[in-house]
């Protein structure tokens, strides 16, 4: 089984719709991430939280909110999509061993907003 | 400036060609750096982890630090087919990672 898993994987919702994104991960990690993926722009980082009683502000928040239900979910809310929010979302997680510092990530959720 | 530029091609080679991937930064405070490959529709998958200056060795993949002049490579040596992503490079303080656009790389049979 994958370590990170996101659902849905793909998702179709109109504007002003509220929508929600899930992650899970079994890699035992104290720190998530939600990302974006646009053409041209690579990854933009949205929400990360270190722990469970820890979330932070990417550098593109605005219109997004997160939720840490447990060290091993984290998920993302759409409050009002819009057009603007289509694109590739990732999660990723990461150890807090600065020995270990890589991420890893889920496949991805393809998002349209119509 | 970005914290990390990153040339974003595309790139095109034959099969068994050598490969030259870089990054520059800017943030004499990244300590930890990655190369990471994506393929289409697919999630970045970690392909390389270096700390610190200093080059690392993977099989057909060597990962090259250069602290001083801020600079990072991937070298792929005898590439293939299957090689043909986009391959992200990523840097990170400890705390926060910063990617680089990626270069999309198409190895031709």
């Amino acid at each position: 089984d994958a370590d990170v898993t996101q659902t849905p994987r793909n998702r179709i919702t109109k504007t002003g719709k509220r929508i929600m994104l899930e992650c899970s991960q079994t890699k035992g990690h104290d720190r998530m991430y939600w990302y974006r993926q646009d053409p041209g722009l690579g990854l933009q980082l949205i929400y990360y939280s270190f722990d469970v009683k820890d979330i932070n502000k990417g550098e593109i928040s605005d219109g997004y909110s997160v939720s840490r239900q447990a060290q091993a979910k984290f998920s993302l809310s759409l409050e009002s999509a819009i057009p603007n929010q289509t694109a590739l979302y990732f999660c990723a997680t990461s150890d807090s061993n600065p020995s270990k510092e890589t991420q890893y990530f889920g496949p991805g959720t393809r998002l349209l907003v119509l | 400036q970005k914290e990390v530029e990153q040339d974003p091609g595309p790139l095109s080679v034959p099969e068994g060609a050598i490969v030259s991937l870089n990054c520059t930064y800017s943030n004499s405070a990244f300590q930890y750096f990655m190369w990471y490959r994506q393929y289409s529709r697919k999630g970045p998958e970690l392909l390389m982890y270096t700390y610190s200056s200093g080059n690392k060795e993977d099989g057909r993949f060597t990962a090259q630090v250069d602290k001083s002049s801020k600079y990072i490579s991937l070298f792929i040596r005898d590439s293939q087919p299957s090689d043909s992503a986009t391959y992200l490079c990523a840097m990170s303080t400890g705390n926060q990672f910063y990617f680089g656009t990626g270069t999309s790389l198409t190895v031709i049979p």
